[in-house]
């Protein structure tokens, strides 16, 4: 059984604050690694798709790095501001078959105090 | 810029019966999918369907779920008859035309069985 996990669960900081959290994941079969950022009551929004060993992505304050070898990847928040404030998810995507599924991690509930 | 679209946002419905629920994934993709989450617990692959077939399916998309693409912009799952433990969110989701890309996801539809 394939598992993806987060860590923490929730967090809470002072805007301003910078922030991180991971997401550990198999590294076998891997294929992508994929973070959303989710507000309650909208859409999960696409932020990153990470495929390759040592890539690092980046959006505005929102970066990202991955490791395949050892199945983490960490997702950083520059300067955390209120609007920040969601559900960030990462999504395994293993390799082989006719298969595009995402396995979900339990997610991270960010909550930044103005 | 394109949407994924899920109606209704909210449908009770009463054990035993059958529901439908509704999406119009992003116009150019191919691949389309549902997940659900169960209240506190992770996002979890239902199906994929892609060239007006069913591509995968998980355990849990039994002979009680059908997914059906009846016209050129809608994406349906009916529950045939609806048990207590199928409320949840679920999320249709739709990506372009290759394993790798982003999976772009509705806002859900919150199914509660009465």
């Amino acid at each position: 059984i394939l598992n993806v996990e987060q860590s923490p669960q929730s967090l809470h900081v002072q805007e301003g604050d910078s922030t991180n959290f991971t997401c550990s994941f198999p590294s076998s079969n891997f294929y992508a690694l994929h973070w959303y950022r989710w507000e309650t009551a909208k859409s999960p929004e696409a932020l990153f798709v990470m495929t390759l060993n040592g890539d690092e992505k980046k959006k505005g304050r929102i970066s990202a790095t991955l490791n395949t070898k050892e199945g983490y990847s960490y997702l950083y928040i520059k300067g955390s501001q209120p609007e920040d404030s969601a559900t960030y998810l990462c999504a395994f995507k293993g390799y082989g078959g006719a298969t595009n599924k995402l396995i979900f991690g339990t997610g991270t509930l960010l909550a930044v105090q103005p | 810029e394109p949407e994924v679209t899920q109606t209704p946002s909210h449908q009770v419905t009463q054990m035993g019966q059958e529901v439908i629920l509704r999406c119009v994934p992003i116009s150019n993709h191919l691949y389309f999918y549902w997940y659900r989450q169960i209240l506190g617990q992770k996002v979890e692959f239902l199906v994929s369907f892609y060239n007006n077939e069913i591509s995968e399916k998980s355990e849990i998309f039994d002979d009680q779920f059908s997914v059906e693409r009846p016209d050129g912009s809608n994406f349906t799952l009916k529950i045939r008859s609806t048990k207590l433990e199928d409320s949840a969110m679920y999320f249709c989701a739709s990506s372009e035309d290759s394993p790798g890309d982003t999976q772009y996801f509705g806002p859900g539809t919150r199914l509660t069985v009465l």
